[in-house]
């Protein structure tokens, strides 16, 4: 399966800052995928982030707040802008591989952990 | 839009002893179904997946999950519990053979005692 490398595995953020985290494949993928998961909660889909064109965004989260870059197959990164203590999570990457059966199968990153303060 | 459940937030368990962990979905159709695990620290690992044929699906490290259909459910189970185990266990199901957007359960933290 695809290797996810994620940078910064953890950071600490002061409110009003911006922080990019960025994504590394090993392999060409088509889709990425950008999750957060806040403190005791599940993961949330934010994006699907696509080469060559927009991302993708979900209900409730807009480019403005997480701008995405995918200049290429392998790469992609998260913006996380104007911080509040609210964005305070781990965000996690991930992609689709492709199983021995045929089916995707979603493989993620180790995440970002970001602290606001 | 399909949903998940997974009632036990945190279970813990001796070392040695079996364990389950229940997760129901909500979807008119069959779904596509996920274990993850996410030790400390660490991105989400899959354990194992349901797709079709055979509802007992054999995973890594020793885990099984049987999908039953007539419950609508998905559970978790090992026979026998290593410290190694601890950690959290999220079920997630997809409803496109794509696969590429899974909505997660809110996970089950599994502590292990000695």
């Amino acid at each position: 399966s695809a290797v996810i490398s994620q940078k910064p595995s953890r950071d600490i953020c002061q409110r009003g800052t911006s922080l990019t985290i960025q994504c590394q494949v090993d392999s060409q993928v088509t889709m990425m995928f950008w999750y957060r998961q806040q403190p005791g909660q599940s993961l949330t889909l934010i994006a699907t982030a696509n080469q060559g064109s927009e991302a993708t965004y979900e209900s409730g989260f807009v480019i403005d707040k997480f701008p995405i870059s995918r200049p290429n197959l392998t790469f992609s990164t998260l913006t996380v802008s104007n911080m509040s203590p609210e964005d305070s999570s781990i965000y996690l990457c991930s992609v689709l591989d492709r199983s021995r059966s045929g089916a995707n199968v979603l493989t993620f990153g180790a995440g970002s952990r970001l602290t606001v303060l | 839009a399909q949903s998940v459940t997974q009632p036990d937030i945190h279970i813990t368990v001796s070392e040695g002893a079996s364990l389950e962990l229940r997760c129901n979905y909500s979807y008119g159709a069959t779904p596509y179904l996920f274990w993850y695990v996410q030790s400390p620290g660490q991105g989400l690992q899959l354990l194992l997946k349901y797709f079709s044929g055979d509802t007992l699906v054999q995973g890594i490290k020793g885990f099984e999950a049987e999908f039953k259909r007539s419950q609508s459910s998905f559970n978790l189970r090992k026979p026998s519990v290593h410290w190694s185990d601890a950690a959290e266990y999220f079920c997630a199901v997809s409803t496109n053979f794509g696969n590429e957007k899974l909505t997660f359960g809110t996970g089950t933290r599994l502590t292990i005692i000695p």
